[in-house]
């Protein structure tokens, strides 16, 4: 595709339950990049891949959220035993520069009851 | 911690009006800044881009402006039309992260009234 994939672009669950976000990069891009959304608010920086390289994890707002990059291409951003404070817009991006441009995927909307 | 922020949450013009949506950055490593727009539903859509050594840079009807000197940054839009109304976000990036850490501001929206 032409750009940034995420699926599903809606997830609603239960509490304690746990989520696995997707994100397809633009091909070629090698940085990865996975923001969180808050209703109404700015972009909380989570984590960035370069290749499959995860150097900076320090943005996972904790031990219950991890990501992870195969092939150089697709990543996944894991939800462990969810929490009502996790409901947010999760959005990815990539670029082929850096610093540069980065390519937004249109998000994928989590609500967690 | 470092954050990026904005002098005011909303902003409301008429159309055909010039708009000026205005940021402050706390990082003095910051050496690159971008300003997004983002739609209701979508992601952020790269507007403008600016590093540190320029003062200014102009695009088709926007314009940024980078004083260092008190860390500001602003995005200028000329003639602003109603398809310009979004949440305008700026984000910054510092040498120190190698690049990748690109960390956003809270926004603004912005409103054009016809």
């Amino acid at each position: 595709g032409a750009g940034v994939s995420q699926s599903p672009s809606n997830k609603v669950t239960e509490k304690g339950k746990d989520v696995e976000l997707r994100c397809d990069p633009i091909s070629g891009h090698t940085a990865l990049y996975w923001y969180r959304q808050r209703l109404g608010q700015g972009l909380e920086f989570l984590i960035y891949f370069q290749g499959n390289s995860a150097p900076d994890k320090s943005g996972l707002p904790s031990d219950r959220f991890s990501a992870e990059r195969t092939g150089g291409s697709v990543s996944t951003l894991t939800i462990q035993r969810t929490q009502q404070e996790d409901s947010a817009v999760y959005l990815c991006a990539s670029s082929h520069l850096v610093p540069g441009e980065l390519f937004f995927g249109e998000g994928s909307r989590l609500t967690v009851l | 911690g470092e954050s990026v922020g904005l002098h005011l949450p909303t902003l409301s013009v008429q159309e055909g009006d010039n708009s000026i949506i205005n940021c402050a950055y706390s990082n003095s490593a910051s050496d690159y800044f971008i300003w997004y727009k983002q739609e209701s539903g979508k992601g952020p859509q790269f507007i403008i881009d600016i590093r540190s050594n320029m003062d200014k840079r102009q695009g088709q009807r926007v314009t940024v402006l980078l004083n260092k000197t008190v860390k500001h940054l602003s995005l200028q839009i000329a003639a602003t039309q109603p398809g310009d109304s979004a949440v305008y976000f700026c984000a910054e990036n510092n040498r120190n992260t190698g690049g990748f850490k690109t960390i956003f501001g809270a926004g603004t929206r912005l409103f054009v009234k016809a």
